[in-house]
Parts: C-alpha cells; structure tokens; sequence
C-alpha cells in the first residue's frame, strides 16, 4: 500500500461547478496536510496547509482533514477555468518525526468554459 | 520576492553521459530540497539541506546522483551516469527556517530532463 494514495483523474467540470478531490493515507504519523496547484510546466504552489483534524477556508477553498479516517479532500467551489491544473496533496509528520513532504500523484483537473 | 530560480530548464542528454542542475534559493531561506518528479506522478523527495548541512538523502541513489549546498545557498544536483529512467522533471524548493522548524517550501520551477 502506497503511503499516500490520490486518484489521478483526469476530471473535467464545467465552469461554476463544485470540485471535490481526495486523498487517502496510510501512515497515522502525518500530522500536517497540504494541498498544492501545479499549472503545466511549472513548480508546485501551496494553496491550503492544514494541521491536524479539521477544516480551514480560503475563499471558495476549503481542505477538510479526517485522521480517523485517514482521509483528507480540498473542495473548490465556484470552479472556473483560472482552476485548470493539477491539484497534488502533499503530507509530513511535522516537528518530532519527519519534515519530509510525500505527495500523492495528483489529480488533473480540467474546469470548461 | 525574488523566487525559487534554477537552470537550465530543459536538458537533453544521452544515456550513461553526465549532468548538472543549479538551484539558487529565496534569499534568507535556510532549508533547500531537491524533489524528482516522473510524469504522472508527485515529487519524491531526493535531498534536505539545512544551511550546508544534509538533513535526509535517504532517496537519493548515491551511486549516480550526487549534491551539494556551498556556502549554505546554491545548490547543484549532478547525475553521473544518467540512465533512461532519469527522465523527470528535477524541482528544487526552499523554505524559511524557525525555530527549527521548516515552513512553507517554495518551489522553482524545475528542470525537464530527457535521457535518450
């Protein structure tokens, strides 16, 4: 079992939709959740970090993390076509374990005019 | 803010030849991280650098790839032989460190590597 698992899609929405994307994971350690946008050929930027249980918003953003679950979704609301790009989840242990990042494959999402 | 900058950004080589990636991070960031990322897939990991110091190579394969950090602020990633599945795209990030804690990596915007 792969230490984080991310369906890759591709997923295609029309513009103003509702998105939802996922990830699961299998290492209970992960205390800190991140969501990165990756635009074609060019590096990763982080749009929502997370830590622990909960849900955090920013704007029409919102990450929810599940650790019972081992389950973590980014939702995007009012979708439009500036949101084409593939959506990474990206977790770490944190402070006391490992910093280091683990990404899952990430989802292409494509939003149509 | 200056960002992440690397060269070059494409490199095309032939198997078994020799390559070097350059990484020169956000000013003041202490942490710098080199990530390979296959097509369809997430970055992985290859090398922490905290100031000059390594934090984790733990998935760096040593017997070809190799990296250093002088100074405490560029950085380079070489490849020695390359092989075919070398063929990635090589991203560097960096990230401010506080009180011992590494924050949000900022990521370059990478090196598409093609070995034929």
């Amino acid at each position: 079992q792969k230490e984080v698992e991310q369906d890759p899609g591709p997923l295609s929405v029309p513009e103003g939709a509702i998105v939802s994307l996922n990830c699961t994971y299998s290492n209970s350690a992960f205390q800190y959740f991140m969501w990165y946008r990756q635009y074609s050929r060019k590096g990763p930027e982080l749009l929502m970090y997370t830590y622990s249980s909960g849900n955090k918003e920013d704007g029409r953003f919102t990450a929810q993390v599940d650790k019972s679950s081992k389950y973590i979704s980014l939702f995007i609301r009012d979708s439009q076509p500036s949101d084409s790009a593939t959506y990474l989840c990206a977790m770490s242990e944190g402070q006391g374990g490992s910093e280091k990042l683990v990404f899952g494959k990430g989802t292409k999402l494509t939003v149509n005019p | 803010e200056a960002g992440v900058a690397q060269s070059p950004r494409y490199k095309i080589i032939e198997k078994r030849q020799s390559v070097a990636f350059w990484c020169n991070p956000i000013s003041g960031h202490a942490t710098l991280y080199w990530y390979q990322q296959i097509l369809g897939q997430g970055p992985k990991l290859l090398i922490q650098f905290q100031n000059n110091g390594v934090v984790d190579d733990s998935q760096l394969p040593k017997d070809r790839f190799s990296a250093e950090r002088l100074k405490g602020v560029d950085s380079t990633l070489k490849i020695q032989p390359a092989k075919l599945e070398d063929s990635a795209v090589y991203l560097c990030a960096s990230s401010l460190l506080f009180g011992g804690i590494s924050y949000e990596q900022y990521f370059g915007p990478g090196t598409r590597l093609t070995v034929t």
